[in-house]
């Protein structure tokens, strides 16, 4: 199984900073990463996929980065809704495996 | 707009058969190029992906459960199923059904529409 491994765990931000999430995949999956949101008591949400592609709807402060095995989730500047656990998930080959989540809390 | 809705019992005994079913509207399951899927969350924890399906009938299991899980569909109803047997404490999560987007020729292979989850509790 491919291991995707995402840091930091958790941190801690303010309204109005940048902040980024980076994954690390146990071998190349090429472009095959995808971004999800979640909120408590809510299902994923998906933000980005293709490692770079923002999903429709998703606000533009939102962006992704990388290929092979180092990603990047990167949120221009962080909005009050953006709160949440974010995870990557790797679709390059079977078993589809994710992150193990970062947890964006308020600082 | 594709919305996908889980049903089935909030409460497994331990070594019987968890069922659920997802039911799919605003989208053909049985025209669709993509997969379904079943993706479940522990507790507190993160995500794992289960299975999916393809209306043919294909299927693909996390190797982890595979022994375990069978993944249907039904097109007439527009539905797709998760069985997992012998269960255990261990699979209590909330189980979620939801698209696995096929983009022919492309990265693009995510899930990106989800049903809002059910609580599925393994005790006696």
């Amino acid at each position: 199984d491919i291991q995707m491994t995402q840091s930091p765990s958790s941190l801690s931000a303010s309204v109005g900073d940048r902040v980024t999430i980076t994954c690390r995949a146990s071998q190349s999956i090429s472009r095959y990463l995808n971004w999800y949101q979640q909120k408590p008591g809510k299902a994923p949400k998906l933000l980005i996929y293709a490692a770079s592609s923002l999903q429709s709807g998703v606000p533009s402060r939102f962006s992704g980065s990388g290929s092979g095995t180092d990603f990047t989730l990167t949120i221009s500047s962080l909005q009050p809704e953006d709160f949440a656990t974010y995870y990557c998930q790797q679709s390059y080959s079977p078993p589809r495996t994710f992150g193990q989540g970062t947890k964006v809390e308020i600082k | 707009q594709l919305q996908l809705q889980e049903s089935g019992p909030g409460l497994v005994k331990p070594s019987e058969t968890l069922s659920l079913i997802c039911t799919v509207s605003g989208d053909s399951i049985s025209s669709s190029i993509h997969y379904w899927g079943w993706i479940r969350q522990p507790p507190g924890k993160g995500l794992e992906w289960i299975g999916s399906i393809h209306h043919s009938g294909s299927t693909y299991y996390n190797p982890s459960l595979k022994s375990r899980v069978t993944i249907s569909v039904d097109t007439s109803k527009s539905q797709f199923s998760l069985k997992l047997n012998s269960v255990t404490a261990a699979d209590t999560a909330l189980y979620y059904c939801a698209r696995d987007y096929y983009g022919s020729g492309t990265y693009y292979q995510a899930f990106d529409y989800w049903g809002q989850g059910t609580l599925v509790t393994v005790s006696s």
